[in-house]
Order: structure tokens, then sequence, then C-alpha cells
């Protein structure tokens, strides 16, 4: 049974950098099966896709991020991780890590995620 | 990018009713597509991909199906623990999207 598990600071200050890893246990990041996700919900609002990240290390990211975040494997220690840079009071939220089922290029779809974790952006 | 409208937003309904959802894409899809549950305080869970794939686990009560531009979630005979937030998710194309959500809520 695959777990994920978010951790990183609740609190970010605006224009610093949004840093959260996702622990894997019950499955290898490696896994050619898989790639493994960043999703957000501000709250009480919906669910925005935010990148994805292969075993090799490459990544796909929402374009609107794109110039601010960067989706990164640890294998050695089985965890992903997120960084956002720049960050303001838009990006607030319960931000979740998944394990995400795909064809490559379409198909994917979220079959395990983290509980999430709350991210407030604030000085 | 492809946008994904459901309906209703929120929907009210009383144990053993029927419960439709529908999910609309902004353009035709091939036939990937999630459905997602989501109760209070909780990570979201796949009911069902590629349309009308059952994730194992979930209950036969929930369906799905579509093609083109409109896609449908059935709950047939509504029990308590299913009143949530459901959402659509499409992944015929980047960047993957939800849609809005839909509240079932107890009449």
């Amino acid at each position: 049974q695959v777990q994920l598990q978010e951790s990183g600071p609740g609190l970010v200050e605006p224009s610093q950098i949004l840093s959260l890893t996702c622990t894997v246990s019950g499955d290898s990041i490696t896994n050619r099966n898989y790639y493994w996700s960043w999703i957000r919900q501000p709250a009480g609002k919906g669910l925005e896709w935010i990148g994805r990240v292969y075993k090799t290390g490459s990544a796909n990211y929402y374009d609107p991020l794109k110039s601010r975040v960067s989706i990164s494997l640890d294998t050695s220690k089985n965890q992903f991780s997120l960084a956002l840079h720049a960050v303001t009071a838009a990006d607030t939220a319960v931000y979740y890590c998944a394990r995400t089922k795909s064809r490559g290029w379409y198909g994917d779809w979220f079959d395990s995620w983290g509980q999430g974790t709350l991210v407030t952006v604030s000085s | 990018d492809v946008q994904m409208t459901q309906s209703p937003s929120s929907v009210y309904a009383s144990i053993g009713d029927r419960v439709t959802i529908t999910c609309r894409a902004s353009q035709a899809m091939s036939n990937w597509l999630a459905w997602y549950q989501q109760k209070p305080g909780k990570a979201p869970k796949v009911l069902i991909y590629d349309v009308s794939t059952l994730q194992s686990g979930v209950p036969s009560r929930f369906s799905g199906s579509g093609s083109g531009r409109d896609f449908t979630l059935t709950i047939s005979g509504l029990q308590p623990e299913d009143f949530a937030t459901y959402y659509c998710q499409q992944a015929d194309r980047f960047p993957l999207s939800f849609g809005g959500g839909t509240k079932v809520e107890i009449k």
C-alpha cells in the first residue's frame, strides 16, 4: 500500500521560496509505471495541477507557474520535492503530492494522494 | 488549455437517491477523464478513470459515462458516506485540469 507524506514550512514570506518534500513509502519513485505530481487547492476552491516528474528527472509544469516552479527527485531518500519561487498571497493553499498513473503524454490520473499540507504566504 | 465545467455546483439529495453530475470540456476529448471524491479536510480519492473504469475498492453504485465533450458521474442509491464534493479531471492534453467541483449535500 503506497503512502505519501508532504512536509515543509507552513508559513512562507512573500517573495521567498516555497519548498515542500513528499516522502513515498510502499513504492519506489523509480517505478517506471508512474509519474509523481504536485497539486494545490486554495481554501474553499478547486484543485490546480502544478506539475509532475518522472523517474528520469524529466518534469512537466503548468504554464502559468512554469517560470517559478521546479520539481525534483531524490531517489536515495525516495522523495520528490517542489520549489516555488517568488511566492505571493495567491500561492496560499493546501499542497498535495500524488502518485500519477500515465500513458506518457495523456491519460494521467492520480491514484494515491498525500494528506496535504497548508502553506500560508504572509509576512 | 482544456477547461472543464461541472454542473450543478451543488445538489441536494436524500439517501437512496440517484445523483448525476455532469462535466463538459471546452473541446472534444478522448476518453481520458477521471472523477474524484473529496471530503472536508481530506485529500481527493479517485473513483473512476478512463471515463468509466471503476478504481479498485470503489462501490459499484458509482459509474461514469460519456464521450466527446460531455461526461457524467452517476451515484445510484446515495449512501451517507457519499455526501462530499466531486471533481472531474481531464487528461487528454496538458495542462491537466479539474472541474470546479460539485457538492452533494443532504436534503
